[in-house]
């Protein structure tokens, strides 16, 4: 079974802090995935990484996938309270995605 | 993106009872779609994964017979608690495959 290690799980740090999130894994996927969830709501994609070594922005995050496809980050620059939420990465493994445990990030004003 | 709706948002049932949550993908078909749970502060488990016109495959530990799993159209797949015990509540999401996953707003369920 091919396991997603998601570190930190909780984070608090005040507006305009920088921050990164990582998840590694001894297995290689084929694709890998950055999700958002709001409390009582469901994830929402940020982004798909699919090549080793790429790197996306999307505004204010920026996503790594590693060359050898099995860790990848998010790294958030001047974050802030709207940033709040339970951050997740999935790697996709024969159709289905595995999940990692997840960073909760607290953004306070 | 692809919409995914779930029906109800929320339900409360006695124990005893059992409760269809369903999965809808409302602008594409979906031969596949995926069940997962998800505990407060925690992150989404599989528990099974829905295949239009056929059975479910479940995830290890996932009991088949308490979960039933139906995916009878290419835009609807139901999730059936049955027996629901107090332990069975939580935040119940689906998911539908087009190019990528797409997921639902999630069911909250509360068994007294």
């Amino acid at each position: 079974t091919q396991l997603l290690e998601q570190s930190p799980q909780f984070l608090s740090i005040q507006e305009g802090e920088n921050l990164t999130v990582y998840c590694n894994s001894s297995s290689v996927f084929s694709s890998l995935q950055w999700y958002r969830q709001e409390p009582g709501e469901g994830p929402v994609l940020l982004v798909t990484v699919v090549t080793g070594g790429e790197v996306k922005k999307l505004k204010r995050l920026t996503f790594q996938f590693g060359d050898a496809r099995k860790d990848s980050s998010l790294h958030i620059t001047a974050a802030q309270p709207g940033d709040t939420g339970l951050y997740l990465c999935a790697g996709a493994d024969t159709g289905k995605l595995i999940f990692g445990q997840g960073t909760t990030l607290q953004v306070k004003p | 993106g692809a919409v995914v709706s779930q029906h109800p948002s929320r339900v409360i049932c006695k124990s005893g009872t059992s409760v269809k949550i369903e999965c809808r993908s409302l602008d594409f078909q979906a031969t596949t779609m995926f069940w997962y749970r998800q505990f407060p502060k925690q992150s989404l488990m599989l528990m099974a994964t829905s295949n239009e016109g056929s059975k479910a495959t479940y995830e290890q530990g996932v009991e088949k017979d308490k979960f039933l799993i139906n995916h009878a159209s290419l835009t609807l797949s139901t999730l059936t608690v049955t027996s629901a015990h107090p332990e069975d509540s939580s935040f119940y999401i689906c998911s539908a495959r087009d190019e990528e996953q797409f997921f639902g707003p999630g069911t909250r369920l509360t068994v007294l």
